[in-house]
């Protein structure tokens, strides 16, 4: 069973698309993530849920708009499309969110604008 | 602005020797501390956690924590060729909420 899933796991656009990526656990946490990795390899957290409700908010363009419907779901949708936007972006769960939790990755999904 | 620094290797080790993995940060508030593997083209998955001063095992994986420096480590002994990848260094404030990653530390184990 797959315990942190998203799709697609391969996206290609143009720039000034727009685009969603879909997250969903099956872990019962309470706590899901989006990551953004760049081609540097460089992690960065971007958004941070507490049971449906927005917990951090790191310095992320308006572009870029979480979703979640409820606690096993965090969808990242995503305006306006550019260059700069080419990166891994990983959903991730963890049970509480408290600083000792362990998250869990999903397996990324690689997004590349043209 | 919190910071986690690494050096980016290529860090290349002989196949059983010990590897030896540095991560320094710069926020004192820092409480938890977190060593994940990442595969090329995987995501990362959790090697370690430590949270206390001093020394934590568990198989072959050693993590190192002084918090009056500011550094973690991980050492791996008798290091395998499977054990090539990324290592991230990842620290969690008082708070809970937000995980900063290190840029990673490629590790490279020669046969």
């Amino acid at each position: 069973d797959t315990a942190v899933s998203q799709t697609p796991k391969y996206l290609v656009t143009q720039m000034g698309n727009d685009k969603s990526i879909k997250c969903e656990q099956n872990l019962g946490h309470d706590t899901m993530y989006w990551y953004k990795q760049d081609s540097k390899k460089f992690l960065k957290i971007m958004f941070s849920y507490n049971n449906k409700e927005l917990i951090i908010n790191e310095t992320v363009p308006n572009r870029f708009s979480p979703k979640s419907p409820d606690k096993a779901h965090l969808n990242l949708h995503i305006n306006s499309l550019e260059l700069g936007d080419s990166a891994v972006y990983f959903c991730a769960s963890s049970r509480y969110g408290g600083e000792s939790e362990t998250q869990y990755f999903g397996p990324g999904t690689r997004l590349l604008v043209l | 602005q919190k910071e986690v620094e690494q050096n980016s290797g290529p860090l290349s080790v002989p196949e059983g020797a010990i590897a030896s993995l540095n991560c320094t940060y710069s926020d004192r508030v820092s409480q938890s501390f977190f060593w994940y593997r990442q595969y090329s083209g995987k995501s990362p998955e959790l090697i370690m956690s430590i949270y206390s001063n001093g020394d934590k095992e568990d198989g072959r994986f050693t993590a190192q924590l002084n918090k009056a420096s500011q550094y973690v480590s991980l050492l791996i002994r008798d290091s395998q060729p499977s054990d090539s990848a990324t290592y991230l260094c990842a620290v969690n404030d008082n708070y809970g909420q937000n995980f900063v990653f290190g840029p990673g530390t490629r590790l490279s184990v020669l046969p």
